[in-house]
């Protein structure tokens, strides 16, 4: 158990629809990152945050988002949802900014049909 | 940009035989290197990590070194066992410092009793 906790464990959605998903990191940890995998893409950066302001973006649709809150807890909003957006979303902790740990959740796997 | 490459799987052995996954990567700093575990159904772990140049990374029995003059990160294990099985990710920390891991695409690792 890495600490880092993620719900919902499963997501099924139609196409056109709004999410949530939802990421608490390791207690201390003040950087939260996403990710996104999927079979085609692999695992890719979507965003960081660190103790409440973004701090790196990636590959982030415009239809995705993300916010952390002053707890420390995230959410990624995907919206407009396209078959394409199925995939595992994967929420990651880390003591500070630099990345040398980063502690994985188990992930949220969205499947939009 | 900064990139990681893997060898392609799927890698099937018999139980106690040697592993090698190769890992090399692109980077235009000096990044930290990382091997990240992931079993079915589970996030990723991280399993082993490398911060600087001929630094050595170990953990159940796997180790891997950064060789910075071939770029570098082989994971490698002397005898695997049944419940190695698994997607191995190398991955290294973004140079421009804002965080993010790049990951390659993971080696499917099947070992067989």
């Amino acid at each position: 158990d890495s600490g880092v906790t993620q719900t919902p464990k499963h997501l099924i959605t139609a196409t056109g629809q709004r999410v949530t998903l939802r990421c608490s990191p390791r207690s201390g940890d003040l950087s939260v990152y996403w990710y996104q995998q999927s079979l085609d893409q692999g695992l890719q950066f979507l965003i960081q945050y660190y103790n409440g302001e973004e701090r790196a973006k990636g590959n982030i649709l415009e239809r995705f988002s993300a916010q952390q809150f002053p707890d420390l807890h995230s959410e990624l909003n995907l919206s407009s949802l396209e078959l394409g957006d199925s995939a595992l979303y994967f929420c990651a902790s880390s003591r500070l900014a630099e990345p040398y740990e980063q502690y994985f959740g188990p992930g949220t796997r969205l499947t939009v049909t | 940009g900064d990139s990681v490459t893997q060898m392609e799987g799927p890698v099937t052995l018999s139980e106690e035989a040697c592993l090698t996954i190769n890992c090399t990567y692109t980077a235009t700093g000096y990044p930290s290197l990382f091997w990240y575990v992931q079993y079915p159904g589970e996030g990723l772990q991280l399993l082993l990590k490398a911060t600087k140049a001929d630094d050595k990374g170990s953990n159940k029995g796997f180790e891997a070194t950064y060789r910075k003059e071939t770029t570098s990160f082989h994971l490698e294990k002397g005898s695997v066992q049944v419940s190695d099985s698994a997607v191995y990710f190398c991955a290294l920390s973004d140079s421009s410092n804002t965080g993010k891991l790049i990951f390659g695409q993971g080696t499917t690792l099947q070992v067989k009793p």
